[in-house]
């Protein structure tokens, strides 16, 4: 299973960019990249998936490299509400067996 | 329902009592997925269902530990002769049929926190 390791935590501005790198040196061909958010008491929450080069969506942008042993998820704009966990996930579903692990996560803490 | 839900919210036991943790997934969700989350720490996955089937329990910790799925639907994770180590938050999660090198977004549910004493 892709091991990944992640910042523990990092503090930022409110309106700053905030960028979140996620190494998984031993990533399989057929593994995705996946992160999740997670606020205090409450599970966690999907925000963006990728397998190769640049993925954007309305709240995060994912950037991967062609080698693809890490990761980094960018946040643009980040506010006050974006305090909160962050998750990254590799991994994939195979022949009916669930592998993937979640990271112990980064936990950002937007300043205002 | 309109996400994951899961009870009692709260559990608090004596070690050595057995406990039920229940998860009610979205409807039409045919994975569903069981992890723990102790305090500060990163989720563990636990186990795995496709359907009624668990193809993959290898994360359940010990044999204290045990999960089903009925009628594809609702699930029960229960732990026998709890201990004081089994305290943590169980979070139950959610998604469409898994498919082969395909990643379907699971949707968690609030959690379980287990305590026990």
């Amino acid at each position: 299973l892709a091991k990944t390791t992640q910042p523990i935590s990092m503090d930022s501005y409110e309106g700053q960019e905030v960028n979140i790198t996620c190494s998984h040196n031993n990533i399989a061909t057929n593994d995705y990249i996946t992160w999740y958010q997670q606020f205090p008491s409450q599970g966690p929450r999907f925000i963006i998936q990728g397998y190769k080069t640049k993925v954007t969506n309305e709240v995060a942008s994912l950037f991967i490299p062609a080698d693809r042993k890490s990761s980094t998820l960018s946040l643009p704009r980040v506010s006050l509400s974006d305090t909160a966990v962050y998750y990254c996930l590799v991994g994939r579903t195979t022949s009916g067996t669930y592998k993937y692990i979640f990271g112990t996560g980064t936990r950002l803490k937007v300043l205002a | 329902g309109a996400g994951v839900s899961q009870s009692p919210s709260n559990k608090v036991t004596e070690k050595g009592k057995d406990v039920e943790l229940r998860c009610d997934p979205i409807s039409g969700h045919t994975a569903l997925y069981w992890y723990r989350q102790s305090l500060g720490q990163g989720l563990e996955f636990l186990i795995y269902f496709q359907g009624n089937s668990a193809p993959d329990k290898s994360g359940l910790p010990s044999d204290r530990f045990s999960a089903e799925r009925t009628g594809g639907s609702v699930s029960t994770l229960t732990i026998q002769r709890t201990q004081q180590e089994d305290s943590a938050v169980y979070l139950c999660a959610s998604s469409l049929e898994s498919r082969f090198y395909v990643y379907n977004e699971q949707f968690f549910g609030p959690g379980t926190r287990l305590t026990v004493l």
